[in-house]
């Protein structure tokens, strides 16, 4: 069965920097594109950004275009998330997600989320 | 963007009511809407995507109806486990946004 595990979380100053991890597993990990979605405390749903099957295209929203960089190694079947810059406001639960088709912005598999704390 | 707007915020209901979440979104978005369930300090789980198209495991009291840019989703008779915050999401185009969600809580 399709498996998410996230790992790499933890606290940092504002302006430090974190990177997180997705292992995948129970699918052809280079067949699909793949999500981070976060959730800061108390509050709803934010897709972060966005990397297509083959690594070509990546996406952000707004709030971490230029700090956050999303990546993928196949060979490992890991999909990461390099965080830069951080702010408060960074402050959230990290999920990798994905579909059921290639690119797919249905986001029918979740991990289970990292807790990343950025504060002083 | 797509904004993505629910009604109503939070929603107080017994076992055994019917109740009706509304989504709309700010711009056509044609049948690409998902709704999904979060218990606290779980990770969402996807209960409809294509608008009506119930997730495989998903009971059936759970359906979602729209197209275009208004939606809803409505569970039939609620059960003690469907106390749970809602999202509808739309899966159109990028960025993905979701609604600010649907707090159910027991009365």
């Amino acid at each position: 069965q399709v498996q998410l595990v996230e790992s790499g979380g933890g606290v940092v100053q504002p302006g430090g920097s974190l990177r997180l991890s997705c292992a995948a597993s129970g699918f052809t990990f280079t067949n699909y594109g793949m999500h981070w979605v976060r959730q800061a405390p108390g509050e709803g749903l934010e897709w972060v950004t966005f990397i297509r099957f083959d690594g070509s295209n990546k996406y952000y929203a707004d709030s971490v275009k230029g700090r956050f960089t999303i990546s993928r190694d196949n060979s490992m079947s890991t999909l990461y998330l390099q965080m830069d810059s951080l702010r408060a406001e960074d402050t959230a639960v990290y999920y990798c997600a994905k579909g059921i088709n290639r690119d797919d912005y249905n986001l029918l598999y979740w991990g289970q989320g990292t807790q990343v704390t950025v504060s002083s | 963007d797509t904004q993505m707007t629910q009604s109503p915020s939070s929603l107080s209901a017994s076992v055994g009511d019917r109740v009706t979440i509304t989504c709309r979104a700010s711009q056509s978005i044609s049948n690409f809407l998902c709704w999904y369930q979060q218990k606290p300090g779980k990770a969402p789980k996807v209960l409809i995507c294509a608008a009506s198209g119930l997730q495989s495991g998903v009971p059936s009291r759970f359906s979602g109806s729209g197209s275009g840019t208004d939606f809803t989703l409505t569970i039939s008779s609620l059960q003690p486990e469907d106390f749970a915050t809602y999202y509808c999401q739309q899966s159109y185009s990028l960025p993905l946004t979701f609604g600010q969600g649907t707090r159910l809580e027991i009365k």
